[in-house]
């Protein structure tokens, strides 16, 4: 089993449509969960960066961690066609090395 | 402009051939890391810096080595030793390696042929 597992897709939605992408995880210990944004053929950005449980807005998207589940999601409101790429989520425990899912393929249809 | 950037874009490569791939990052970062992405696969850990002259093995070293001669520079060698070098890598970099916000290059394309 994997430490870390993402449905990678693909995933389609109409534009303006509320996207939900979502990570579990098998290590309780996590405590840091970050969702990466990345187009075709470039590095990952960070998009939101969230400790431990509960949620943080920035703009369109929102973190949610839930670490009694041990799963993390990622909303976006109002979705863009610019918003098509893959998002990867990542999580990690204090100093020790990220450990990252799959990513998820989305598309926003016009 | 601040940022990781990383040399060449594209890369094509004989088999038993090795190459080096170019990471450099004017963020006055202390930790670098190397990553190799795979489709459906997710990110893995090849290497990564804390400081200057130090090192350690990621996840999957093996083929793979890297020198950290500057601060701003962590260029990855991909040996003849590697038996599946064609991916996707990735050059990140964090403050240092108690800050856990990675940020990444661009990426260097790796085929083999």
């Amino acid at each position: 089993q994997k430490e870390v597992e993402q449905d990678p897709g693909p995933l389609s939605v109409p534009e303006g449509a509320i996207v939900s992408l979502n990570c579990t995880y098998s290590n309780s210990a996590f405590q840091y969960f970050m969702w990466y944004r990345q187009y075709s053929r470039k590095g990952p950005e960070l998009l939101m960066y969230t400790y431990s449980s509960g949620n943080k807005e920035d703009g369109r998207f929102t973190a949610q961690v839930d670490k009694s589940s041990k799963y993390i999601s990622l909303f976006i409101r109002d979705s863009q066609p610019s918003d098509s790429a893959t998002y990867l989520c990542a999580m990690c425990q204090g100093a020790q090395k990220l450990v990252f899912g799959q990513g998820t393929r989305l598309t926003i249809n016009p | 402009d601040g940022g990781i950037t990383q040399s060449p874009k594209y890369l094509f490569r004989k088999e038993g051939q090795n190459v080096t791939l170019s990471c450099e990052q004017n963020l006055n970062h202390d930790a670098m890391y190397w990553y190799r992405q795979d489709p459906g696969q997710g990110l893995r850990l090849i290497y990564y810096s804390q400081i200057v002259n130090d090192f350690q093995k990621g996840d999957i070293a093996e083929g793979y080595s890297v020198s950290r001669e500057k601060k701003e520079s962590f260029p990855l060698t991909v040996t003849s030793a590697q038996k599946n070098p064609t991916a996707f890598y990735l050059c990140a970099s964090s403050i240092n390696v108690d800050q856990n916000e990675q940020f990444f290059g661009p990426g260097t394309r790796l085929t083999v042929l």
